[in-house]
């Protein structure tokens, strides 16, 4: 089945440092991969998606690559603010599918 | 506009009661899905609608749990002889094409079995 495996957080930052949360899969087919986030007391939003082998999400500065070679869609944001703190969720769907598989959450706390 | 709404936002009963909870979807969506957070985790389907019929149901845990969609918008989910493993945060989502990734999610139903 499908299934998705991402950093354990939590994980603190300093303003404008660098973030990175990997994230691989494992899906019969050709998935596509998101990135939800979940800010404090709101829901889940999609963040950026990806549908095809070498495919570039990118959305508020953040992005991700879908890597086939390495079932990989890691996040990465160059210089993170105080706002971006939240819970990440890496997910998958198959092409043909409806139903989201999710990773079991990310929490990020960015320090002023 | 208006977005995915559920009510209540928190519920507390006690083991063995039953529960409905309830989600309003975005006005147009035909699709519509539940999923389940257990503390600690990711979302994890349980049930997918499209218009009024459960297209896929395969995520319900066992037969206490059963969601209808009668008109084919709002959604109540049912929770029968309450388990304290049955305390999460119950998502719901919506969306025009049943497309994974094109899901808006409301803020959920934080449920907890005493």
């Amino acid at each position: 089945g499908n299934s998705v495996t991402q950093m354990e957080g939590p994980v603190t930052l300093s303003e404008e440092a660098f973030l990175t949360i990997n994230c691989t899969y494992t899906a019969t087919g050709y998935p596509s991969l998101f990135w939800y986030v979940q800010y404090p007391g709101e829901g889940l939003q999609l963040l950026l998606k990806a549908t095809k082998a070498d495919d570039k999400g990118s959305n508020k500065g953040f992005e991700a690559t879908y890597r086939k070679e390495t079932t990989s869609f890691h996040l990465e944001k160059g210089s993170v603010q105080v706002s971006d703190s939240a819970v990440y969720f890496c997910a998958l769907s198959d092409r043909n599918d409806y139903k989201l598989s999710f990773g079991a959450g990310t929490t990020v706390t960015v320090r002023a | 506009g208006a977005g995915v709404s559920q009510t209540p936002s928190n519920k507390v009963t006690e083991k063995g009661k039953y529960v409905e909870l309830r989600c309003d979807p975005i006005s147009g969506h035909t699709a519509l899905y539940w999923y389940r957070q257990s503390l600690g985790q990711g979302p994890e389907f349980l049930i997918y609608f499209q218009g009024t019929g459960a297209a896929d149901d395969s995520g319900l845990p066992n037969d206490r749990f059963f969601a209808v969609r009668p008109e084919g918008s709002v959604s109540t989910l049912k929770i029968q002889r309450t388990e304290r493993g049955d305390s999460a945060v119950y998502l719901c989502a919506s969306s025009v094409s049943g497309r994974a990734g094109e899901q808006y999610f409301g803020p959920g139903t934080r449920l907890t079995v005493t």
